[in-house]
This record gives C-alpha cells, structure tokens and sequence, in this order.
C-alpha cells in the first residue's frame, strides 16, 4: 500500500478556504484517493474519495493531478467545526476487501 | 451508511487482567476491522475479521495477545489480554458495508478508551 506524506498542522481562520495536500510517490494503478475527517473523542469519517482529476461532493473538493502522485483536498469557506485531523489515505480492494493504513494526518486548527 | 456502537465506551483496568469490547453494528457486513489508536497518534490496524473464519492478524498484533470473535454478521468482539499500560488507548472497530462501491469507505464505531493502571 502506497505511503502518504501530509503536513503534521495547518492553521486557518473562518470563512478562509484551506487547501491540504499529501503526497503519494507510489501510488499504484488501481488505488484510490481517499479522506476521513477525525474530531476528537470520535472514529473517523470519511469525507471523499477519487482517483484523478477532480471530484467534488457537499463537504469538500479533491483535485489530482494527472500523475497522481498527490492529491489537495480543498475545504471551502472553514468554520471552528472543521478544526479535526485529516487523514489521507490511498489503497484499493486486495485480498477481496480494502484494507486501511493511515498515515499521521493534518490537525487542522481553525481560529476565530 | 452502518452504525455502529462499542461497548464499553471507556474503562480503567489493573495490570494483568483482561478486557472483551464489543461492536454492534446495525445492519449485516462482510468485513469488520480493529484498530488501536494512542494518545494524539494516528490509527493501527489491529485485524480484520471475518466472519466465519479466524481473524487476519497485522503485524506486530497476535492472538493471544488479541483475540477477536465474530460470531455472525452484526458482531465482534476484540479482547485485550493481560493488559499492561503500554495497551492504554483508543480501540475503535470498522466495517466495510456489503455491496459498497466506493473502495476505501469504512463507517467507524465511537471507540473504546481504555486506561491500564
């Protein structure tokens, strides 16, 4: 399974756009890109998933480049209740089923 | 989507003995997961279970150290045997839906904090 790197903190204000992005030098043909959102004291969620270009859905937008080799998930218009880590993750069904690795996230910090 | 419960949502043990958690899930799915994650750390696949088979163990996880159980297609049960305060930490389970087509998506419990004193 393909190994992520993202930044360890982001900071950001209400109302701003933030844009994290993870690379992932070995992705394989057949993986797919894929985010969860973590708060505290709660399992985590998935938010959206994609495998190239762009995908967007009513939380946030993933864009990937044609090389695949990262991915930027872009958070519009932040609010304090999007302060959570953010995980991505890349990975497909092996073995009949997909298993998941996460890396050690973004904690995202949005301030007043 | 799944829901999913955990029982308990935390306890405080002794050293040495056992814990059981158990995951309730609200609908019948194919594949459920542990996972262990520590104070401020990100998330460990323990093993995946099947059901109706032994649990798939990742490594640096054994059986005897966590036994799982799953019995039918709504339940599982993780044990954490006898515990030291290295095992401190979040336990969380997962599942994979039956007939999901996006890869990747897994619906997580609430998880389990466990403290060993």
């Amino acid at each position: 399974l393909a190994k992520t790197t993202q930044p360890i903190s982001m900071d950001s204000y209400e109302g701003q756009e933030v844009n994290i992005t993870c690379s992932h030098n070995n992705i394989a043909t057949n993986d797919y890109i894929t985010w969860y959102q973590q708060f505290p004291s709660q399992g985590p969620r998935f938010i959206i998933q994609g495998y190239k270009t762009k995908v967007t859905n009513e939380v946030a937008s993933l864009f990937i480049p044609a090389d695949r080799k990262s991915s930027t998930l872009s958070l519009p218009r932040v609010s304090l209740s999007d302060t959570a880590v953010y995980y991505c993750l890349v990975g497909g069904v092996t073995g009949g089923y997909n298993k998941l690795i996460f890396g050690a996230g973004t904690r995202l910090a949005v301030h007043p | 989507s799944a829901v999913i419960s955990q029982k308990p949502s935390r306890d405080i043990c002794q050293r040495g003995t056992s814990l059981t958690i158990q995951c309730q899930v609200d609908s019948q799915v194919t594949m459920m997961f542990w996972y262990r994650q520590q104070p401020g750390q990100s998330l460990t696949l323990i093993a995946t279970a099947n059901q109706g088979s032994e649990a798939t163990y990742e490594s640096g996880f054994v059986i005897d150290k966590f036994p799982i159980s799953r019995p039918n297609l709504t339940f599982s049960t993780l044990t954490v045997s006898n515990m030291s305060p290295e095992d401190s930490s979040i336990y969380l389970c997962s599942v994979e839906a039956k007939g999901i087509i996006l890869h990747n998506e897994q619906f997580f419990g609430p998880g389990t904090r466990l403290t060993v004193l």
